[in-house]
């Protein structure tokens, strides 16, 4: 247990579907992400909160929509997903922002399918 | 180009072998940190450790051993008398201090057969 829950940790949806994914940190962290992990592909950073507020979005789909109501939990909102958007999607966090250089400590996942 | 190159796809080995777990990366930054992350079959990535680029010293927990070269830009990883519980896929990542990026490596699969 690294103190990062996610839930659920298995989705299957269709593509006209609109689905949330959920993340809690019990760490008292500042910054939380959302990666993507897709086979044979190095993990995607998708986005970063810092304090609540976000700090990174590296080009990812309007189809994917995060949510950090507080510095303990993130939210990935998902819509209109495409079978290419099927993988792995991970929660992290850490005391401050990456450029800090903290180390993340990450949730389980969420398996995510698209139909 | 790759930020991040774990070269090696996958890797076996019998059961109390040593394995070096190779990491190369690539960054202008004067200030930046290296990590190894573990990820079991159960998919949660476990940190390991992170070394930050001012210091060059080797470091050892237990049966594992990091090996820190600027020189090379190298960061490897060795597993010493491994397990079968050293199965996994193993990350190594980069942060650096500009622009609040986060780069991970393609991993590499270590297979521990008993």
């Amino acid at each position: 247990e690294t103190g990062v829950t996610q839930t659920p940790r298995h989705l299957v949806m269709g593509m006209t579907n609109k689905k949330s994914l959920k993340c809690e940190q019990h760490l008292g962290h500042n910054a939380m992400y959302w990666y993507k992990q897709s086979a044979k592909k190095p993990l995607e950073l998708m986005f970063v909160y810092s304090l609540e507020e976000r700090v990174e979005n590296n080009s990812v789909p309007s189809r994917f929509s995060p949510e950090c109501p507080n510095s303990s939990h993130l939210f990935l909102h998902l819509h209109t997903l495409q079978p290419e958007d099927s993988a792995l999607y991970l929660c992290a966090s850490s005391q401050e922002e990456t450029g800090l250089g903290y180390e993340q400590y990450f949730g389980p996942g969420t398996r995510l399918t698209v139909t | 180009a790759q930020k991040v190159t774990q070269a090696q796809t996958e890797i076996s080995v019998v059961e109390k072998e040593d394995v070096t777990l190779d990491c190369v990366y690539e960054t202008r930054d004067t200030t930046y940190y290296l990590f190894w992350y573990k990820q079991p079959p159960s998919g949660e990535l476990v940190f390991l450790i992170r070394r930050n680029s001012f210091d060059e010293q080797n470091e050892i927990s237990g049966r594992y051993s990091w090996n820190f070269q600027k020189s090379t830009s190298s960061f490897n990883f060795t597993i010493t008398a491994s397990q079968v519980v050293d199965s996994a896929v193993y990350f190594c990542a980069l942060s650096e201090t500009t622009g609040n990026q986060f780069y991970f490596g393609t991993g590499t699969s270590l297979t521990v057969i008993p």
